[in-house]
């Protein structure tokens, strides 16, 4: 079965730091794009970034509000996504959803975790 | 506010067909970039629904299609069902800003 699995959510401080884990299982990790969406309570949806397979480089594009603060990385030999989230501001606080990225598709997302949620405090 | 406008709500009585549209510009829809639909259930992470425009993954019920003409796309369900009640967000990418992708306000469907 085809799987995301997020962790790491919490509550911080602001300008404090968080990362977020996404456990993949049931397909190639390693070969797939990747991205986080998150989602503000009864809002809508915002993309925050992807990384592209090692094979592709791993190369990393973010969301202008994201930019500088926020690292997406991979760990393909644990089948892991990660979200390092620095100088986090209120503005932050959501739900976020691992996702997989389409192949052929650079940016539909066919997969979803659960979602994890984060809450930065004042 | 987004850059991709839908419709805040739509609804229609069960049996019936209904549109979502998805209101872009020359920077994305209109600049020739795929768009793609998804449902999210009350409660649950969200589901790709259509891809690339006009396609649906497998499992998607062929009552739902996907259409995308100048800078704007659409999303129909026809023979609405009480389990498609659910919000609706459409997506593009988007060459003017920063952000590169873009998701739409979405759009609530009540099924009456």
């Amino acid at each position: 079965e085809v799987q995301l699995v997020e962790s790491g959510g919490g509550l911080v401080e602001a300008g404090g730091s968080l990362r977020l884990s996404c456990a993949a299982s049931g397909f190639s990790f390693r070969t797939t794009y990747m991205s986080w969406v998150r989602q503000t309570p009864g809002k809508g949806l915002e993309w925050v970034g992807r990384i592209k397979s090692k094979t592709d480089g791993e190369t990393t594009d973010y969301a202008a509000p994201v930019k500088g603060r926020f690292t997406i990385s991979r760990d393909d030999s644990k089948n892991t996504l990660y979200l390092q989230m620095n100088s986090l501001k209120t503005e932050d606080t959501a739900v976020y959803y691992c996702t997989r990225v389409k192949g052929g598709y650079s940016y539909a997302m066919d997969v979803w975790g659960q979602g994890t949620t984060v809450t930065v405090s004042s | 506010q987004s850059v991709l406008t839908q419709p805040p709500s739509v609804s229609g009585a069960p049996g019936q067909r209904v549109t979502i549209s998805c209101t872009g510009s020359s920077s994305n829809i209109g600049a020739g970039y795929n768009v793609h639909w998804y449902q999210q259930l009350p409660g649950t992470a969200p589901k790709l629904l259509i891809f690339g425009n006009n396609n649906r993954p497998s499992g998607v019920p062929d009552r739902f299609s996907g259409s995308k003409s100048g800078t704007s796309a659409s999303l129909a369900i026809t023979g609405l069902q009480a389990e498609d009640e659910a919000d609706y967000y459409c997506q593009s990418y988007d060459t003017s800003l920063s952000g590169v992708v873009l998701f739409g306000g979405g759009t609530k469907v009540t099924v009456l």
